[in-house]
């Protein structure tokens, strides 16, 4: 089965801290994703990588930024965290071939900035 | 800009309904669609993949249907039971793309 792990269920941090959300995923995809999903908002695409050290912004990049050194590693961080930054953060990855595109997600981790 | 829209935003039924869940999307050029399942709090669990050039996709109790044309797909859930209830969201990928879009979703809730 594929696993796609985050590094945390719960985090809490202060307005101003530089913070980073780590994912892991096993199955060798060459796609990540992060997304946020926030109430009446539904999930929101940040970032995208196609592949290690490449990356695209997605509808909501501001605030964030992205670092992929090896394929199964996406970090997401956040440069100085603001109380609007407080919400759900969401992992994917899927394969880069052929027809099967089934994204995968990890558990979550719900981010709140004090 | 493509759109995903499900309706309804919520959903209660008895237990041993059969349901249908529905989903569209404003631009036909799709590549593949995709529902999941999300329990409070959780992550997303993917439940069924439909390709392009299928029509349906089945597994266990549960039926995905697509029809690009017309922007729609529908998650058929038979014989449903309490652990049912969850939030059921379904996105869809354009071509080109590997970008999920989603819809904003449907909370089901299977009444004992």
């Amino acid at each position: 089965d594929v696993k796609v792990t985050q590094s945390s269920r719960y985090l809490v941090k202060r307005t101003g801290e530089k913070v980073f959300l780590e994912c892991v995923q096993d199955m060798d995809h060459e796609n990540m994703f992060w997304y946020r999903q926030d109430p009446g908002l539904g999930l929101r695409l940040i970032y995208f990588s196609y592949d290690v050290k490449m990356k695209e912004k997605g509808d909501i990049p501001e605030g964030y930024s992205v670092s992929r050194e090896k394929k199964e590693r996406f970090s997401l961080i956040l440069e100085s965290a603001s109380t609007n930054q407080t919400s759900m953060y969401l992992c994917a990855s899927s394969i880069n071939r052929g027809m099967n595109t089934e994204a995968f997600f990890g558990q979550g981790t719900r981010l709140t900035v004090v | 800009k493509q759109e995903v829209t499900q309706i309804p935003a919520a959903l209660s039924v008895p237990e041993g309904e059969n349901l249908v869940l529905n989903c569209s999307f404003t631009d036909s050029a799709i590549y593949n669609l995709q529902w999941f399942r999300q329990d409070p709090g959780k992550g997303l669990t993917s439940l069924l993949l439909i390709q392009s050039s299928q029509r349906e996709q089945t597994s266990g109790r549960l039926n995905a249907s697509l029809d690009k044309s017309s922007g729609r797909s529908t998650l058929y859930i038979a014989a449903s039971q309490p652990g049912d209830s969850a939030t059921y969201l379904c996105a869809v990928i354009k071509g080109g793309s590997e970008k999920l879009v989603f819809g904003k979703g449907t909370k089901l809730t299977v009444n004992p």
